[in-house]
């Protein structure tokens, strides 16, 4: 069965530095998202992209972030400069359209020291 | 503001036993409900969703309900196997936007 992607699993990165987190969505999929969940926490929506930009995001989802789509395969999330409370297991999911089923990849384990 | 909301954190039950997890929304727009199933550093994965032109939906082992003039949706497992021990969210959205809301999550241990 075909999978989202994530990489890498795991990021340890010093507060006020830059990141950024790799995810392929399905082949054929046409939503992409991403979620975080804070460890003992609800998995909570960041924001989700379609047709080449942001459909919706969250009040998480501040200047500090931002997701690109850099060629037909990649969606990406970069934290400019990341903060202590950003440490989350970090989640990209994708659709292949609206009012179906959501697939997400494994994560990737953002440790913000 | 939690749209959905999974008040019970944990649950055991016995092997063979059913599993009853549920879920309750506030959203009256939600049109369209899924469970999702999540094991330790893995991401969810899909379990079973109904649509609320339905009241019901089945497959194999997993029976999903929902009652939309409470608002609220369960997860049926029958029998209970040690296997689908693991967290599992609830998960709502509306037919007019493409946002996913979950619930904090029901950790449930089939004790063998």
């Amino acid at each position: 069965e075909p999978e989202v992607t994530q990489t890498p699993s795991h990021q340890v990165t010093q507060m006020g530095q830059e990141v950024i987190l790799r995810c392929v969505p399905i082949s054929n999929h046409l939503y992409f998202y991403w979620y975080r969940q804070i460890l003992g926490q609800k998995v909570e929506f960041l924001v989700s992209f379609y047709n080449n930009e942001i459909s919706e995001k969250s009040e998480i989802f501040d200047d500090q972030f931002s997701v690109e789509r850099p060629d037909g395969s990649n969606f990406t999330l970069k934290i400019r400069s990341t903060k202590l409370e950003d440490s989350a297991m970090y989640f990209c999911a994708s659709m292949r359209g609206q009012s179906e089923k959501l697939f997400f990849g494994s994560g990737t384990q953002l440790s913000v020291l | 503001d939690q749209q959905v909301k999974q008040n019970s954190p944990s649950l055991s039950v016995q092997e063979g036993r059913i599993s009853i997890l549920n879920c309750d929304y506030t959203n009256s727009m939600f049109d369209y409900f899924l469970w999702y199933k999540k094991y330790p550093a893995e991401g969810p994965t899909f379990l079973i969703s109904i649509s609320s032109i339905k009241d019901k939906n089945e497959d194999g082992r997993f029976t999903v309900f929902l009652n939309k003039s409470a608002k609220h949706l369960s997860l049926h497992i029958v029998p209970s196997q040690p296997g689908d021990s693991a967290v599992y969210f609830c998960a709502a959205t509306a037919n007019t936007g493409n946002q996913f809301y979950f619930g904090t999550g029901t950790s449930l241990t089939v004790i063998p």
